[in-house]
């Protein structure tokens, strides 16, 4: 099956900050979401983007279908950005499938 | 929207019980999706539902675990004899089409 991989698994960074997250997939997926999960364990979507650029505020998005990666943008962080952050690949089949995230802690 | 909503949001259940979850997802999504997740892992995918029909099933899920979802409405998950490698926090995601998916809450599984 489909492989999902992220990177880096652990991210620190003082306020104000920018950093990107990347994800891998290893085959061709239908959709690619980004999810955050706050310190209260709630997954919020962030992002729905197969393909192109999305943004959201500090945030944006970008999924490279042909080269198979997604990145995501966060940009003068703040200490509510605190969390894991999971990039979610829908296979051919029905599966949607987790990487194993990206955890973030932003020091004031 | 009103949201992805799961009950119970505990359950403390000593090994051997059966325990069932419910989910009521987001009113006219096709999609309903279960997944497990233990401490610093992703989501782990269980199984999913369009509409009423559960179309694929993790190889993971021993034959303990059921689902169902009558009427393509709400979903209840199921597992009897339940062991302690079965705490978890155990999610639910809606979603329509193609489109984002909406996850509840969860119910926080511990058995003791």
């Amino acid at each position: 099956g489909i492989q999902v991989e992220q990177s880096p698994p652990d991210l620190i960074l003082q306020e104000g900050a920018n950093s990107t997250l990347r994800c891998n997939f290893s085959d061709s997926v239908n959709n690619l979401q980004w999810f955050h999960q706050n310190p209260w364990g709630q997954l919020i979507n962030l992002f729905y983007i197969p393909s192109g650029t999305k943004q959201n505020g500090r945030l944006s998005a970008t999924t490279v279908a042909t080269e198979r990666y997604s990145l995501l943008y966060i940009s003068s962080s703040q200490t509510t950005d605190s969390g894991v952050y999971f990039c979610a690949a829908l296979t051919g089949g029905f599966k949607t499938i987790f990487g194993a995230g990206t955890r973030l802690f932003v020091k004031a | 929207d009103t949201g992805v909503s799961q009950n119970p949001r505990h359950k403390i259940t000593k090994r051997g019980q059966n325990v069932t979850f419910r989910c009521d997802p987001i009113s006219e999504h096709n999609r309903l999706y279960w997944y497990r997740q233990t401490l610093g892992q992703g989501p782990e995918f269980l199984t999913y539902f369009q509409n009423e029909a559960q179309l694929e099933k993790s190889r993971l899920l021993s034959d303990r675990f059921s689902a169902e979802r009558p009427k393509g409405s709400f979903s209840t998950l199921e597992i009897q004899r339940t062991e302690q490698g079965d705490s978890a926090m155990y999610l639910c995601a809606s979603g329509r089409g193609l489109e984002k998916l909406f996850f509840g809450s969860g119910t926080q599984l511990s058995v003791l």
